[in-house]
């Protein structure tokens, strides 16, 4: 168990409606990632984090914003959900000296 | 413009026979490779990796091959096992450093089947 916790598990919500998914992480890492998981791309890196308040786009942030005001919450929000961001998204934590990720349980959100 | 693919979208073997599962990549910075395992309904777990400067490590019934020259790199596995059965993603890192901090490229997945 690498101590994250991500909610909600699930979630429905409509189309143009802000969401907020939380990563919780209970090891005080520094690097925390924000991935999404869509069949026939495997996961593709939203935003990332290194440090409090110290955030970067990933190759899919088109749509998303993130917050990082203390070392273990890492927030990512949807400012106005579109269908096309319904996907499962998965929160991750990289201990400083790891080269290997780890994973929460994912999000699974419909946008309807 | 995929920096990690993995072209074969599934395999099917069976039980106490070898897999084998494939990944190619692009980018000639990756410095570290990466096997993830994932079940239905959970998070991805770390597997095995290899560094770009050696060309093989493995970890019980699991060996990873690295080919730098054709930027080519699999997962053995041997035998397998029906919980075996699950995706699994290929992911390289472009270092550690800098304004890498650590990100990891998937592939595609694959899901493996495994027959008793």
């Amino acid at each position: 168990d690498a101590g994250i916790t991500q909610s909600p598990r699930h979630k429905v919500t409509e189309t143009g409606t802000p969401v907020t998914l939380r990563c919780h992480q209970t090891e005080n890492h520094r690097y925390m990632y924000w991935y999404r998981q869509d069949p026939g791309h495997g996961l593709r890196l939203i935003h990332y984090s290194y440090g409090v308040k110290d955030t970067d786009k990933g190759e899919v942030s088109d749509g998303y914003s993130v917050s990082r005001s203390k070392t273990e919450d890492f927030l990512l929000t949807l400012e106005s959900a579109t269908s096309s961001q319904t996907s499962v998204y998965f929160c991750a934590i990289r201990p400083l000296l790891n080269t290997e990720a780890f994973f929460g349980q994912g999000t699974r959100l419909t946008v309807v | 413009d995929q920096q990690v693919k993995q072209n074969s979208p599934s395999l099917s073997v069976q039980e106490g026979r070898i897999s084998i599962l494939n990944c190619d990549y692009t980018n000639s910075m990756f410095d570290y490779f990466l096997w993830y395992k994932k079940y239905p309904a959970e998070g991805p777990t770390f597997l095995i990796s290899i560094s770009s400067i050696k060309d093989k490590n493995e970890d019980g019934r699991f060996t990873v091959f690295l080919n730098k020259s054709a930027k080519h790199l699999s997962l053995h596995i041997v035998p397998s096992q029906p919980g075996d059965s699950a995706v699994y993603f290929c992911a390289a890192r472009a270092g550690a450093g800098g304004t890498s901090y650590g990100k990891l490229t998937f592939g595609q997945g694959t899901i493996l089947t495994v027959h008793p």
